[in-house]
C-alpha cells in the first residue's frame, strides 16, 4: 500500500472551511484514497473515499489531484464537533478488501 | 440496529491472566477486524477475518488469538496478558461490497498491571 503523509496538526475557525491535505506520491493506479476521523476516545468514523474523480457527500468533499499524488479533504463549514484526528489512507480497491493501515493522522482543532 | 458492539468497555487484568474481548455485529458483514490504539499512535491491525472460518494476521498479532465461528461474532483472546497489551481495542466490520468502509465499535479500554 502507498504511504501517506499528513501534517500533524491544523487549526480552523468555526464556520470556515477546513482543508486537510494528504500526500500519497507513490499511489498506484488501483489504489483508493480513504478518509476517516476519530473524535476523542470514540471509534473511527468513515468520511469519504475516491479513486480519481472528486467526490462529495453530506459530510465532506474530496479533491484528488490529476496525477493522484495528493488529495485534500474539505469540511465546508467546520463546527466545534469536527475537532478530531483525521486519517488519510490509501488502499487497493476491488475485491482485495481487508487491511487498512491508519497512520498518525492530522489533529484538527476547530476554535470559536 | 446496534451496529458493532464491543464488550466490556473497560477491563483491568493482572499480568498472566487471560480474557476474551467480545465483538458482535448485526449488519451481516463478512469482514471483521481488530485494531489496537496506543497513546499518540494510529490504529494497528491485530487480526482480521473475511468470513466465518477464515482469519488472518495483521500487523501486530503476537499474544492474541481469534476465531470466527459465525458471521456475527469475532472474539479476541489474550492468552497471557502482558503490560505491553495495555491499550484501547477497536473492532470493525465491513460488507465485502464496500471493502474499506469500516464500521467501528466504541472500543474496549484494557489495562494490564
Amino acid at each position: 500500500d502507498a504511504k501517506t503523509t499528513q501534517p500533524p496538526s491544523m487549526d480552523c475557525a468555526e464556520g470556515r472551511a477546513a482543508n486537510l491535505p494528504c500526500n500519497h506520491s507513490t499511489i498506484s493506479g488501483n489504489e483508493y484514497v480513504y478518509w476517516y476521523r476519530q473524535i476523542h476516545s470514540q471509534g473511527p468514523q468513515y468520511i469519504i473515499h475516491g479513486l480519481k474523480n472528486n467526490e462529495t457527500n453530506e459530510m465532506a468533499s474530496l479533491i484528488i489531484t490529476e496525477d493522484r499524488k495528493s488529495s485534500t479533504l474539505i469540511l465546508p463549514h467546520a463546527t466545534l464537533r469536527d475537532t478530531a484526528v483525521y486519517y488519510c489512507i490509501v488502499r487497493v480497491g476491488g475485491t482485495s478488501y481487508g487491511k487498512l493501515t491508519f497512520g498518525q493522522g492530522t489533529i484538527l482543532t476547530v476554535h470559536p | 440496529n446496534a451496529g458493532v458492539t464491543q464488550t466490556p468497555k473497560f477491563q483491568v487484568l493482572k499480568t498472566g491472566q487471560s480474557m476474551t474481548l467480545q465483538c458482535a455485529q448485526d449488519m451481516n458483514h463478512e469482514y471483521m477486524s481488530w485494531y489496537r490504539q496506543d497513546p499518540g499512535m494510529g490504529l494497528r491491525l491485530i487480526h482480521y477475518s473475511v468470513g466465518a472460518g477464515i482469519t488472518d494476521q495483521g500487523e501486530v498479532p503476537n499474544g492474541y488469538n481469534v476465531s470466527r465461528s459465525t458471521t456475527e461474532d469475532f472474539p479476541l483472546r489474550l492468552l497471557s496478558a502482558a503490560p505491553s497489551q495495555t491499550s484501547v481495542y477497536f473492532c470493525a466490520s465491513s460488507p465485502t461490497t464496500q471493502g474499506k468502509k469500516l464500521f467501528f465499535g466504541s472500543g474496549t479500554q484494557l489495562s494490564v498491571l
